[in-house]
């Protein structure tokens, strides 16, 4: 069945990075891009972006550019996610899903920062 | 950028009430639309794509419509596990992709 495993929680000091994974299972990896989705405490979702998994090329979103890189794996059907110089307003879940619109999400990755 | 707006923010309901909640976009995205459903500490859940196709082992009790720019999600009879923030999403259909803010549902 298809799957979306995502890496555990993190907590991570401000300034450092974090690297967040998605390992695809149960379909052709390629055949659907990998959205990000971010949802802070109490707050709704916000698109990210998504990468074209057959190019690796990455579409972000307005407010998650310069910081935010997306990446793949394809011989192991992982996407990841990268953050760098982190934030205390990075502190959220970040999901990922197939395609446009999607049943199938990652259970959702927390990433706390703090000093 | 599409940018998605939802009515109303909040609403309580009791059981087997009608719920309607709106969702406009700020141009034509013709049907590419879907509603998802959030339940507290949960993924979210896929209820509606293209703006009124049912996802399979969704409830008939939820139906959308609409396109262009104003669209709708109907509860037709609520139900306490209905109890979520819903949320639509344009996905119009290259990116940016954008979220409406969420409208939370609770029962009276």
């Amino acid at each position: 069945q298809v799957q979306l495993l995502q890496s555990g929680s993190e907590l991570k000091k401000p300034g450092a990075s974090v690297k967040v994974s998605c390992k695809a299972s149960g379909y052709s990896f390629t055949s659907l891009n990998i959205n990000w989705v971010r949802q802070a405490p109490g707050q709704g979702l916000e698109w990210m972006g998504w990468i074209n998994t057959n190019t690796g090329d990455p579409t972000y979103a307005q407010g998650f550019t310069g910081r935010f890189v997306f990446s793949l794996d394809t011989s192991v059907s992982t996407a990841y996610l990268q953050i760098s110089s982190l934030k205390a307003d990075d502190t959220a879940v970040y999901y990922c899903l197939r395609g446009h619109y999607d049943t199938y999400w990652g259970q959702g990755t927390l990433v706390t920062v703090s000093s | 950028d599409i940018q998605m707006t939802q009515s109303p923010s909040s609403l309580s309901a009791s059981v087997g009430d009608r719920v309607t909640i709106t969702c406009q976009a700020s141009q034509d995205i013709s049907n590419y639309l879907s509603w998802y459903q959030q339940r507290p500490g949960k993924v979210p859940k896929l209820l509606i794509y293209d703006a009124s196709k049912l996802q399979t082992g969704v409830p008939s009790r939820f139906s959308g419509s609409g396109s262009g720019t104003d669209f709708t999600l109907t509860i037709t009879s609520l139900q306490p596990e209905d109890t979520a923030t819903y949320y639509c999403h344009q996905y119009n259909p290259l990116p940016p992709f954008t979220f409406g803010p969420g409208t939370k549902v609770d029962m009276k």
